[in-house]
């Protein structure tokens, strides 16, 4: 069964150095999330890619926070510089089409960072 | 924005024992998924559910919308069932999924 790809699963950095998480949605899937999950709480979407469009980055601190999704297919968000604040889990979701209706979306097993 | 609310936040359970988790939301939404977050933080699919009741395994849930709730049911709970389960919607804007805070479910041998 196809799955999402994600990388690293652990990350660990100090406060001001800069951070990158990759992610190969599922084959084919034109829309990919990133989602941010903070020990204790629901994930909360950060960015959603319609193939290499943004069409959702309310919620992405983009003093710090970057990502793109160049070709369509897989998808790289940094963080310049990682604060404190910023350890959490950082997971990549995709599904195949984006309909407004909703439709399933499948998730990678996240990176989990953690800021000194 | 709408509010997802699920119960109880926590729930210790038996081997062998059923259960009840609950998902109520404040608005109108396009659709529903529950969700299991194994210990290693994995997310995983149990249901896409906008209405109505599906079943998989010992697992099942319902979906009323226009009494904006939905319910999993886990019979003859099992120690691998442990971790935390979520309810997600679709709000009506586009495909943006917004989670509930989640029910921590710890099944004892």
């Amino acid at each position: 069964e196809a799955e999402v790809a994600q990388s690293p699963r652990y990350k660990i950095t100090e406060k001001s150095q800069a951070v990158a998480f990759w992610c190969d949605p599922i084959s084919g899937h034109a829309t990919l999330y990133w989602y941010r999950q903070i020990l204790g709480q629901g994930p909360e979407l950060l960015v959603q890619f319609q193939d290499e469009s943004v069409v959702d980055d309310s919620q992405l601190p983009k003093d710090r926070f970057s990502a793109e999704r160049l070709k369509g297919v897989d998808s790289t968000l940094k963080i310049q510089p990682a604060e404190l604040g910023d350890s959490a889990m950082y997971l990549c979701a995709s599904s195949p089409l984006g309909l407004q209706g909703g439709e399933t979306q499948y998730f990678g097993p996240g990176t989990r960072l953690l800021v000194l | 924005g709408i509010q997802v609310e699920q119960s109880p936040p926590d729930l210790i359970l038996q081997e062998g024992a059923n259960s009840t988790l609950r998902c109520n939301f404040s608005d109108s939404v396009n659709n529903l998924q529950w969700f299991h977050q194994n210990p290693w933080g994995q997310l995983i699919n149990l249901f896409y559910i906008p209405s109505g009741t599906k079943q998989n395994g010992r697992l099942s849930a319902t979906t009323v919308a226009t009494e904006r709730y939905s319910l999993l049911y886990i019979s003859s709970s099992q120690t691998t069932d442990s971790g935390v389960y979520f309810c997600a919607v679709y709000y009506n804007q586009g495909g943006k999924l917004i989670f509930g805070q989640g029910t921590e479910l710890s099944v004892k041998p």
